[in-house]
């Protein structure tokens, strides 16, 4: 069964920084493309980074600089170190799987909470 | 940035009614387009791939067509459970992968 667990969501201070996990299981991670899409609360769907299975990796503009997607292969894990927090970089942040052959994220995890608030 | 345009913004059905939900692209997209489903609390769920084809474990009841601009996502006869937030997704022209804002199905 396919799963993915996030991780490493708190309140954190403007400027900060704070690294959210992804631990999946029942497939490989780097076999795929994987992603970390966003949601401000009362918000709608925002893409923030994929990293490639050949190891790529793409942002939105809106956090290129500050954040950076990974992932370590020996844990099946995808992270996104996130750096110089603003507020509006408070959501709810999802990994999300692409198989990079259809479009779709096919698999979800149940998100993490990320508040970026003094 | 391929700009994605969701109508209606809300949608008030009754269960049994049918439903059409639009995306429209601002520029073509061909067919790499891609719905899903948003419940309260939950994460989003894959319906439809590619345009048409629908997600494992999809209900028959759901359906998308359309190519280049203009998308629909068709709902047959509403369940209850179909009452949530829907989302289009478009891949065609990336980074960045982008969402629409979302139509909201609620009950009349």
């Amino acid at each position: 069964e396919v799963q993915l667990v996030e991780s490493g969501g708190s309140l954190i201070q403007p400027g900060g920084s704070l690294r959210l996990s992804c631990a999946a299981s029942g497939f490989t991670v780097s076999s795929n493309y994987m992603s970390w899409v966003r949601q401000a609360p009362g918000k709608g769907l925002e893409w923030v980074s994929v990293i490639y299975s050949g190891g790529s990796t793409y942002y939105a503009d809106s956090v290129k600089g500050r954040f950076t997607i990974s992932r370590d292969n020996s844990k099946n894990t995808l992270y996104l170190q996130m750096s110089s927090l603003r507020a509006e970089d408070t959501a709810v942040y999802y990994c999300a799987r692409w198989d990079g052959y259809n479009t779709g994220f096919d698999y979800w995890g149940q998100g993490t909470l990320v508040t970026v608030s003094s | 940035e391929v700009v994605l345009t969701q109508s209606p913004a809300t949608l008030s059905l009754s269960p049994g009614d049918g439903a059409t939900l639009s995306c429209r692209a601002s520029q073509s997209v061909s067919r790499y387009l891609a719905w899903y489903q948003q419940k309260p609390g939950q994460a989003p769920r894959l319906l439809i791939y590619d345009a048409s084809y629908r997600a494992t474990g999809i209900p028959a009841r759901f359906s998308g067509s359309g190519s280049g601009t203009d998308f629909t996502l068709t709902i047959s006869s509403l369940e209850p459970e179909d009452f949530a937030v829907y989302y289009c997704q478009q891949r065609s022209n990336w980074p960045p992968i982008t969402f629409g804002q979302g139509t909201r199905l609620e009950i009349k």
